[in-house]
Order: structure tokens, then sequence, then C-alpha cells
């Protein structure tokens, strides 16, 4: 089954404790994204990839690193997390045309 | 700055309505604009539109975009209960970046 997966789907830390949320896609996509979803902000996008090795900032990268070491995955790295970034992150990818962006299921992340 | 705005931001309506949600934009190399719908989970793809005055149609929904005056508009013909949700409108620049509105919700009463 075609598939963007996220891991975790619920995380609770605490402020300065580094974390990575996990994103794989099986669907030999070559761009990938993620975003963070917050109350009447909408979606904004953090860090997107259009290839392996290829990254570049969307709206809102403080405080956040990605990867793109292999094609399927695109970790998040939260280095020292704050409870600003308290939000629910969704990955998502697509083709490089982006026609149809598949979303993961959501992370959400709450930061004490 | 890459600018994506989405009226009205919630809306209710009664079954069988048609409804109209819009979306304008300023961007830098426009590429494409995106229509998704999103539940109680992750956003699902509706419709992608790159010319003027060409319409998408899938069922009861439908889109068009507007080059000359910055703006697109996702119509609902006989709305259902099932169409409650969130609809969010995307515009993507030539480097590929996502810019998202903030999301029209959409509440469809029996």
């Amino acid at each position: 089954e075609a598939q963007v997966t996220q891991n975790p789907r619920y995380l609770i830390t605490v402020t300065g404790k580094k974390l990575t949320v996990t994103c794989s896609q099986n669907m030999n996509h070559e761009y990938m994204s993620w975003y963070r979803q917050d109350p009447g902000l909408g979606l904004r996008q953090i860090y997107y990839s259009m290839n392996v090795e290829v990254t570049d900032k969307g709206d809102v990268p403080e405080g956040y690193k990605v990867s793109r070491k292999e094609k399927r995955n695109f970790p998040l790295i939260l280095e020292s997390p704050s409870p600003n970034q308290t939000s629910l992150y969704f990955c998502a990818s697509s083709p490089l045309n982006i026609y149809e962006q598949y979303f993961g299921p959501g992370t959400r992340l709450t930061v004490t | 700055e890459d600018k994506v705005v989405q009226s009205p931001l919630s809306l209710v309506v009664h079954e069988g309505d048609t409804v109209t949600l819009n979306c304008s934009y300023e961007v830098t190399n426009f590429r494409s604009l995106l229509w998704y719908k999103q539940e109680k989970k992750a956003p699902t793809f509706l419709f992608m539109l790159t010319s003027s005055g060409i319409e998408k149609k899938s069922g009861r929904l439908s889109s068009i975009l507007d080059k000359k005056e910055l703006f697109s508009i996702l119509n609902i013909t006989a709305t259902q209960t099932g169409d409650s949700a969130i609809y969010l409108c995307a515009v993507e620049n030539s480097g590929y970046a996502l810019n998202f509105g903030k999301g029209t919700s959409l509440l469809v009463t029996p």
C-alpha cells in the first residue's frame, strides 16, 4: 500500500531534550516536506527536499533540522525543543511536479 | 513575501446549499495552486490548477483559477454533511516551496 508513515504519532517531551520525528514513504517520490499546523495559522512549511541531499528552508525553519540521506526517509530533528514548537506536524511526499502530495497521519508534539 | 489568503474563515450551511470558497494569493514566480480537504486527519488532495480559466471538476466539486486577478474559487454544489471539513488552498512557487492559506472551515448541517 502506498503510504507516508510518521513516528511517533504522539509525543510529550520536555524543553531542551533532543528528539527526532521520522518520516518514510514507499512511493519513490523525489519531493518530501514537513509542515506544522497550528490553530489560526494553518499549515506552514518547515523544510522541503527535492531529492537526496537537497533540502531547502520553508516558511518556519527556525529550531528545526532535516536530512535526506535516502530517498524514502526525511527525518525532522528538534535539537532543543521549546514550548512554542508544540504543534501538529505533517510529513508529505510527492513526485517532483507536486501534482498530488501524500500526507502522513501527523505527529502531535507537546513540549512542556 | 508570498501570501495566500482564504475567505471566509468559516462557513455554516444547510445540506443542499451551494458554497463558494475563495483563495487569493501573491507569489513570486507562480507555478501552481492546489486545493486540499482536511477532515479530522491529514489533508487530501482535491485539485491542482496551473492555467487560467480552465475549470477542474470532480463530482460536486469544481475549481477555477484567475491568474490575472490572482485568485481561485472552489465550488461545492448540493452540499452534504460529509463535505464538512477544512478546505486548504496552497500556492507553489517555481522553487517548489508551498505556501498554505489558513483554511476555510465548512460545516454542513442536516
